[in-house]
């Protein structure tokens, strides 16, 4: 079966520090995959999704960025986080043909 | 224009009753597809049920069914005979045959269900 993990589970970061999420899959191959941010009440906002290594499409301009080295890791990052960077960031995957996505257990972060 | 609108910020249910979660969505693309989650209070986002939009009937799975109707645009979520363990975030999201498999979420209903 298919698993998605995601840590550090919780981070608190200065503002002007860098970032570094880390998503990683296991029991497919060549998923899909997304970053996702939810603000405190609010509803996902995608930040970015890839189909492929080293393939990345960005949904919204901000702060942040994402890599894929590897098929079934996920890297969100920044160079300095601002104090609006704040929320809980969710990792999810999907099959190349089906339509679900699978959420990982997501990472609260808090920028001070 | 929202593309997913849940008007209900949050519903109340006692247990063992059923409830109607209300979304609304708006596309012009003739295949897409219509998701609820759900998010506990812990934070990870549970996949509950999927409707595609050829499908003819309503999706059910377990106590959850989707009560589909294409010419008003809604995908209202059905939960019959609440249990405590309902109480959570309930997200409706949509997936247009444009977007590759993103999907767009609308921003919520919080479900409390009490004994």
């Amino acid at each position: 079966s298919q698993t998605i993990h995601q840590w550090p589970a919780t981070l608190v970061q200065p503002v002007g520090s860098p970032l570094s999420l880390e998503c990683t899959v296991e029991g497919t191959s060549n998923p899909n995959l997304y970053w996702y941010r939810q603000a405190a009440g609010r509803g996902l906002q995608l930040l970015f999704y890839s189909v492929g290594i080293g393939q990345i499409s960005s949904e919204v301009p901000q702060n942040l960025s994402a890599s894929r080295p590897q098929d079934r890791q996920f890297i969100l990052s920044s160079k300095k986080l601002l104090l609006s960077d704040s929320g809980f960031y969710l990792c999810a995957w999907s099959s190349g043909t089906g339509d679900e996505q699978y959420f990982g257990p997501g990472t609260r972060l808090t920028v001070t | 224009a929202q593309k997913i609108t849940q008007t209900q910020p949050g519903m109340f249910v006692q247990e063992k009753e059923a409830v109607t979660l209300d979304c609304t969505y708006d596309t012009s693309d003739p295949s897409y597809g219509l998701f609820w989650y759900k998010q506990p209070s812990s934070g990870e986002m549970i996949f509950l049920i999927y409707q595609g939009s050829y499908d003819q009937q309503n999706a059910t799975e377990g106590r959850y069914s989707l009560n589909f109707q294409k010419a008003r645009k809604s995908a209202n979520l059905v939960i019959s005979a609440s249990q405590l363990g309902d109480s959570a975030m309930y997200f409706c999201a949509m997936r247009e045959n444009s977007g590759y498999s993103t999907l767009t979420f609308g921003k919520g209903t919080m479900l409390l269900v009490s004994p």
